[in-house]
């Protein structure tokens, strides 16, 4: 059992690039996520979606895209990099809202030359 | 929003059983209080989660007074892989994710 699979796990992008981060969960879960942390900070919200086919912004979801392709699959775009958004990106995954455990990836660390 | 304040930072000996203690005064009535665990270079855990009084897992126990303004996650005999960040949580289940936010946690250094 996979859990929340993120891809991919490192990525150095040039401003003005874009690129799409991928996730998947094996779990059947309603609820997918994708957080932000800089270094020395706590997670912070950039998307959410709710259920398939539902997507919502969170705290900082300027500068970000993202689809619920389906119920396992939830992907962050980023259509043109710029250094303020390197960082690393966590997925997450529960089975409903709020304050239902989450289920993390392993991160994709991205940095933006 | 009920947002939460914790310790930035805790030291303790190997064996000993420390206790996290997390502030939430603007508590609401439907919000749990959750616990994660961050090590590094992975993705936050789930350690555990209450409403009230006292809830105990395998790897914690989680004390929440009558008044629920304020939470203390207890790890009994520590070791030097529980060197970690920790996170507590307020969330409404019923409401939206924005109410569940990660503060910058506590960052607790094992020492052998």
């Amino acid at each position: 059992n996979a859990g929340v699979t993120q891809t991919p796990k490192f990525q150095v992008l040039k401003t003005g690039q874009s690129m799409t981060l991928q996730c998947a969960q094996d779990m059947n879960h309603n609820s997918m996520y994708w957080y932000r942390q800089d270094p020395g900070m706590g997670l912070r919200l950039i998307y959410y979606s709710a259920s398939e086919g539902t997507t919502d912004k969170g705290e900082v979801p300027n500068g970000y895209n993202v689809s619920r392709l389906n119920k396992r699959e939830f992907s962050l775009r980023l259509e043109s990099a710029a250094p303020s958004q390197t960082s690393v990106y966590f997925c997450a995954s529960s089975e409903g809202k709020g304050s239902q455990p989450q289920h993390f990836g392993d991160g994709t660390r991205l940095s933006i030359l | 929003l009920a947002k939460t304040t914790q310790p930035i930072s805790m030291d303790s000996y190997e064996g000993q059983e420390v206790n996290i203690t997390c502030s939430h005064n603007n508590i609401a009535t439907n919000d749990y209080i959750t616990w994660y665990q961050q090590f590094p270079s992975q993705g936050p855990r789930f350690i555990i989660q209450g409403y009230k009084t006292k809830v105990t897992n395998e790897v914690a126990s989680l004390f929440i007074p009558a008044d629920r303004k304020s939470s203390t996650l207890s790890l009994p005999r520590v070791s030097l892989s529980d060197t970690a960040v920790y996170y507590c949580l307020v969330g409404d289940e019923f409401g939206g994710y924005q109410k569940v936010t990660f503060g910058t946690g506590t960052k607790l250094q094992v020492i052998p």
